[in-house]
């Protein structure tokens, strides 16, 4: 399995207040993304970095914001969270952009 | 936003039947399809990356096919076996960005 660690696992969290998901690697991969999965939706892209302080948005990054300060690490933060951003966070992450990408074990965010 | 659509929502086959199902896109600006196989408390694992038109990939039971003049994709799975049982998921990306956009998948279950 490629080397993929999303923390945490689990949160619950108020609406207001700031959250930070982080996802590591350890396969030395240039493309890392991250997903919400919700019924009905299926994946949905939020962020997505090509590098090292390259970062694009995605199809729902309207409340969300990444940072990839090096290699392994890419975080999501949630500056104010609200009830709509209760979901499954996945991270993903691909060799190059023709390649598959490999997928964390998700996080699953709760805001009350 | 690139509408991919994939058909059937959901799917039951007993254990030996072929089955297969569709992966609709955008045929303009087409870049890439990817398919995954997803099992329930697994995340997201890749089968394909499929690039050009004609293409056909196969991996043991499953196979794909790619028709990108017309934007679809078909997955095949040979005398399906009960661990066949998954979420497929087909995703689409397009050369005009690096987004991603994910069907909402065909759910299949092999009855034994």
């Amino acid at each position: 399995d490629a080397g993929i660690t999303q923390s945490p696992r689990h949160k619950v969290t108020e609406t207001g207040t700031p959250v930070t998901l982080r996802c590591h690697q350890t396969e030395n991969h240039r493309y890392m993304y991250w997903y919400r999965q919700d019924p009905g939706h299926g994946l949905r892209l939020i962020h997505y970095s090509y590098g090292v302080k390259d970062t694009d948005k995605g199809e729902v990054s309207d409340g969300y914001s990444v940072s990839r300060s090096k290699t392994e690490d890419f975080l999501l933060t949630l500056e104010s969270a609200t009830s709509s951003q209760t979901s499954v966070y996945f991270c993903a992450i691909s060799e190059a952009d023709n390649q598959p990408q490999h997928f964390g074990d998700g996080t699953r965010l709760s805001i009350l | 936003i690139l509408n991919v659509e994939q058909s059937p929502q959901s799917l039951h086959v007993q254990e030996g039947d072929s089955t297969n199902f569709t992966c609709s896109f955008p045929s303009s600006n087409f870049y890439a399809l990817h398919w995954y196989r997803w099992e329930t408390a697994k995340s997201p694992e890749a089968l394909f990356v499929m690039t050009l038109n004609g293409d056909e990939k196969k991996k043991g039971r499953i196979s794909a096919t790619l028709n990108t003049k017309e934007g679809y994709s078909y997955l095949y799975i040979k005398g399906s076996q009960p661990e066949d049982s998954a979420t497929y998921l087909c995703a689409s990306r397009s050369n005009t960005g690096n987004q991603f956009y994910f069907g909402t998948g065909t759910s299949l279950t092999v009855i034994p």
